[in-house]
């Protein structure tokens, strides 16, 4: 069974400076799915990034990008110029790509906290 | 466009009390439907999913139940309430399998 390893429970970051929140995962498939998903305090999941494994290209969206490190199974998530409004627990999630039903697993989680 | 439904919002019940949470998906057909839930500080447990009508699976054996009558509806239901079934408890489908699209959640609490 695939497990996910969020290391940092806590991360903090002061506004407009970079954080990179750690990931990393255990499987032997070589076809699956990366996605780092944000719990605001309202805890709606939303989904963040989502990286394919078979795509060397590290995924980006606006502040946030990925480093994949296929052969390291280590995927974070950084951050660039941080806003009030990304203090949020932060999961990492996995799923295989020959799973049919679609099961992701989530690592524990990491809060990131905002100082102004 | 897709959206996701889930209620109530907020439930307090009594310990050997009923429970019945429900989740509707609209905009997709033959969606997956997940339910998770997530205790105070933790992370995300997966507690059934199903990919059709009538068919569910169960991740772990516990209190709960769930079933899904029509395509895309998907009940979580418990004859009797523990303590232990305290939560936050959140629906989510997906289509392709990608990624999940969440619900807003329900937090219970068992009193």
């Amino acid at each position: 069974a695939q497990t996910v390893t969020q290391s940092q429970p806590e991360m903090s970051v002061q506004e407009a400076e970079t954080v990179t929140l750690s990931c990393t995962y255990d499987t032997s498939e070589s076809d699956y799915y990366l996605f780092w998903y944000k719990q605001p305090p309202s805890r709606q999941m939303i989904l963040v990034i989502r990286q394919e494994a078979y795509k060397q290209q590290n995924a980006t969206e606006n502040r946030f990008s990925v480093n994949f490190q296929k052969a390291a199974k280590s995927f974070s998530l950084k951050i660039s110029d941080s806003q009030l409004g990304d203090a949020a627990m932060y999961f990492c999630a996995y799923r295989s790509a020959t799973d049919s039903w679609g099961k992701l697993q989530f690592g524990a989680g990491t809060q990131v906290v905002v100082t102004p | 466009s897709q959206t996701i439904h889930q209620w109530p919002a907020t439930l307090v019940q009594p310990v050997g009390s009923p429970l019945s949470l429900e989740c509707t998906v609209e905009g997709t057909s033959n969606p997956n439907l997940y339910w998770y839930r997530q205790a105070a500080g933790r992370g995300l447990q997966l507690l059934f999913y199903s990919v059709g009508i009538g068919q569910i699976s169960s991740e772990v054996p516990q209190n709960l139940s769930a079933s899904r009558p029509q395509d895309r509806q998907f009940i979580l239901s418990s004859k009797k309430l523990l303590l232990s079934d305290s939560g936050f408890y959140l629906c989510a489908w997906s289509v392709t399998g990608l990624g999940y699209t969440f619900g807003s959640g329900t937090r219970l609490t068992v009193v």
